[in-house]
């Protein structure tokens, strides 16, 4: 089975601070993603990569940065957190474009 | 912003089918018409997808129109664990690869 691991379920930082959420993926999936999810909002894109060191934006890119320096790793990147990225924050993985999306479990993190 | 356009809610009782409908009306000719679904606190799973042709499986079927605008997920005997959010998302080559997903339906299956 395909498995897409997110480092954390829960975390809780403080304002200004530099965060990292990580996701792996194991079955050697081309696209990688980053979502984040607000009640009432559903989920809403924040970058895409479509290759190691490639990277899109989706439609929510500010505040935040990406890395993929391995093709099964993303990273996403909050480089100063704020209170308004209070969030679930969702990776998915796909082999191609066409293909079916597989979503981690979702990190949930509260800036404080 | 997301190609689809759903309800933004939907009941079912208990042991019916569900029919969740989804429109599409500016699909292009490579994409794939994908259903996905988020129960509370879980990422979305997959749960069916089609080009043109109608699809079944084990949990659903999909009934695309032959124009390709708009689509339907059947879920045959709706059960409380079916109770979720329910997206319909467009994948293909011709959105560079990008899955914009809208608000979804939220279906509630009541007793």
């Amino acid at each position: 089975d395909v498995k897409v691991t997110q480092s954390s379920r829960y975390l809780v930082k403080r304002t200004g601070e530099k965060v990292f959420l990580e996701c792996v993926q194991d079955m050697d999936h081309e696209n990688m993603f980053w979502y984040r999810q607000d009640p009432g909002l559903g989920l809403r894109l924040i970058y895409f990569s479509y290759d190691v060191k490639m990277k899109e934006k989706g439609d929510i890119p500010e505040g935040y940065s990406v890395s993929r320096e391995k093709k099964e790793r993303f990273s996403l990147i909050l480089e100063s957190a704020s209170t308004n990225q209070t969030s679930m924050y969702l990776c998915a993985s796909s082999l191609w474009s066409n293909t079916e999306a597989f979503f981690g479990q979702g990190t949930r993190l509260t800036v404080v | 912003d997301a190609k689809t356009t759903q309800p933004p809610s939907m009941d079912c009782a208990e042991g019916r089918a569900a029919n969740l409908p989804c429109n599409h009306s500016t699909i292009s000719g490579n994409e794939y018409v994908y259903w996905y679904r988020q129960i509370h606190s879980q990422g979305p799973q997959y749960i069916i997808h089609g080009l043109k042709n109608n699809e079944t499986n084990e949990m659903a079927s999909l009934i695309i129109t032959e124009d390709r605008k708009s689509s339907t997920l059947i879920l045959p005997h709706a059960t409380l664990r079916d109770t979720a959010v329910y997206y319909c998302i467009l994948h293909g080559s011709s959105n560079t690869g990008k899955l914009i997903f809208g608000q979804g339906t939220t279906l509630q299956v009541k007793p």
